[in-house]
């Protein structure tokens, strides 16, 4: 298995466009993660989802932030507009809690940076 | 809220030396991980416990749910080592992790 995987893996915008990050998990994981890290911050949780349901989105700072799930394969977190305190390292996330397991695999990352 | 709470911050050792990291929660766990985070930016499950100890190599980790408080101990360290280690609580909701600041810890040769 690849792992999973996250596109771009750096990206550069400017304030106010619009931002897609895209995540691919491993196939058989039913749960899904996305986080973010930043040196004030640390690592916190965006949102995460179940089955392709989102289940806490607690995490999503403003409605400036949204993600979706479409299908088991795929996930994808946008930004719109975008602002410079949203620079910062994306990951996701997945795992399968089946059988009690539930380590999470983490994907390389997206370094957002906003001009 | 869930709080877990990492020491030290900031962690220099000589090559060889033994080390040993701290974690600390607020709340029930179903489960603790320690991840590791290496320079490059890639994060990296090292264990999972509920309970107990766990052991892979030269790294060794132990909870004490009774007391709220997991270390991840390093035998023999080496440069390779060097990373920032990060503890994550996986509380009573099903998933979702709260996790530590993180522990940088530099291991020289």
């Amino acid at each position: 298995d690849a792992g999973v995987i996250q596109s771009p893996r750096h990206e550069v915008t400017e304030m106010g466009q619009e931002v897609t990050l895209r995540c691919k998990p491993i196939s058989g994981h039913d749960y899904l993660f996305w986080y973010r890290q930043t040196m004030m911050r640390g690592l916190e949780l965006l949102i995460y989802f179940n089955n392709n349901v989102p289940i806490d989105d607690s995490g999503m700072p403003e409605d400036r932030f949204s993600a979706k799930m479409p299908n088991a394969s795929f996930s994808t977190l946008k930004i719109q507009p975008s602002e410079p305190r949203d620079s910062a390292v994306y990951f996701c996330a997945s795992s399968s809690l089946a059988g009690g397991v539930g380590e999470q695999f983490f994907g390389p990352g997206t370094r957002l940076t906003v001009l | 809220k869930n709080e877990v709470e990492q020491s030290p911050q900031n962690l220099t050792a000589q090559e060889g030396e033994f080390i040993t990291i701290n974690c600390s929660y607020s709340v029930g766990i179903s489960a603790l991980h320690w991840l590791q985070q290496h320079p490059g930016g890639g994060i990296v499950s090292l264990f999972m416990l509920s309970s107990g100890k766990k052991k892979h190599g030269r790294l060794i980790a132990t909870i004490n749910i009774q007391e709220k408080h997991s270390s991840l101990h390093i035998t023999a360290s080496h440069p390779r080592d060097s990373a920032v280690y990060i503890c994550a609580d996986r509380g009573s909701t099903l998933g979702r992790l709260y996790f530590g600041r993180g522990t940088q810890l530099t291991v020289w040769p």
